[in-house]
């Protein structure tokens, strides 16, 4: 079992939308919660991190978190064509120092 | 902003080199992170360090080896160069217990 899970897409929403975007993790001790965005060929950027429980919004994206259900959610108002890329997920787990576990991405596509 | 820069954007060599990719964060940061990135496997750690001298292996250390001599510069050492090395390399820096990361922009390294 993958220790952060997220479904590989492409999901595909059409501008305006909301895209959600999730993420469900293994190690129910798991403190800190980061969602990253890559562009293809560039490196990950920061969107947002999320330490407790609830929702956490800036501008246009919000993350969840459930720690209970063991997810994290990324959702995106207003979707735009920039917003296409893959969203990485990465959790720090319990124990592990200052390493991150990433998921393997969820490509999304905002259409016209 | 933190800035975290990668020694060569391309590179290319010749199975057996020994390779050197440096990392350089500008912003003081205790914690610096290797990484490889394939398609499908998502990001991988290789070695991480969490002080000067220090360094912790990571998932994947076969084949690398690391160096850290001073607090802003990370090597990354490829002793023998072979063709399942060729990858894009990540290099990441963080600040204190929230390990929120950031990346330089990746060096695409091909072994041929």
């Amino acid at each position: 079992q993958k220790e952060v899970e997220q479904n590989s897409g492409p999901l595909s929403v059409p501008e305006g939308a909301i895209a959600s975007l999730n993420c469900t993790y293994s190690d129910r001790g798991s403190q800190s919660f980061f969602w990253y965005r890559q562009y293809s060929g560039k490196s990950p950027e920061l969107i947002m991190s999320i330490y407790s429980n609830g929702d956490k919004e800036d501008g246009r994206f919000t993350a969840q978190l459930n720690k209970a259900s063991q997810y994290v959610s990324l959702l995106i108002r207003d979707s735009q064509p920039s917003d296409s890329a893959t969203y990485l997920c990465a959790v720090k787990a319990a124990g592990t120092a200052s390493k991150l576990t990433f998921g393997t991405g969820t490509r999304l596509q905002v259409t016209l | 902003d933190v800035k975290v820069t990668q020694s060569s954007r391309y590179l290319v060599k010749r199975t057996g080199e020994k390779v050197f990719l440096e990392c350089v964060q500008d912003m003081d940061h205790e914690n610096m992170f290797w990484y490889r990135q394939d398609p499908g496997l998502g990001l991988r750690l290789i070695y991480f360090s969490y002080d000067v001298k220090m360094k912790e292996k990571g998932d994947i250390p076969e084949g690398y080896s690391v160096s850290r001599e001073k607090k802003e510069r990370f090597s990354l050492i490829l002793e023998s160069a072979s063709t399942n090395q060729t990858s894009m390399y990540l290099c990441a820096s963080s600040l204190g217990w929230r390990e929120t990361q950031y990346f330089g922009p990746g060096t695409r390294l091909l072994v041929l």
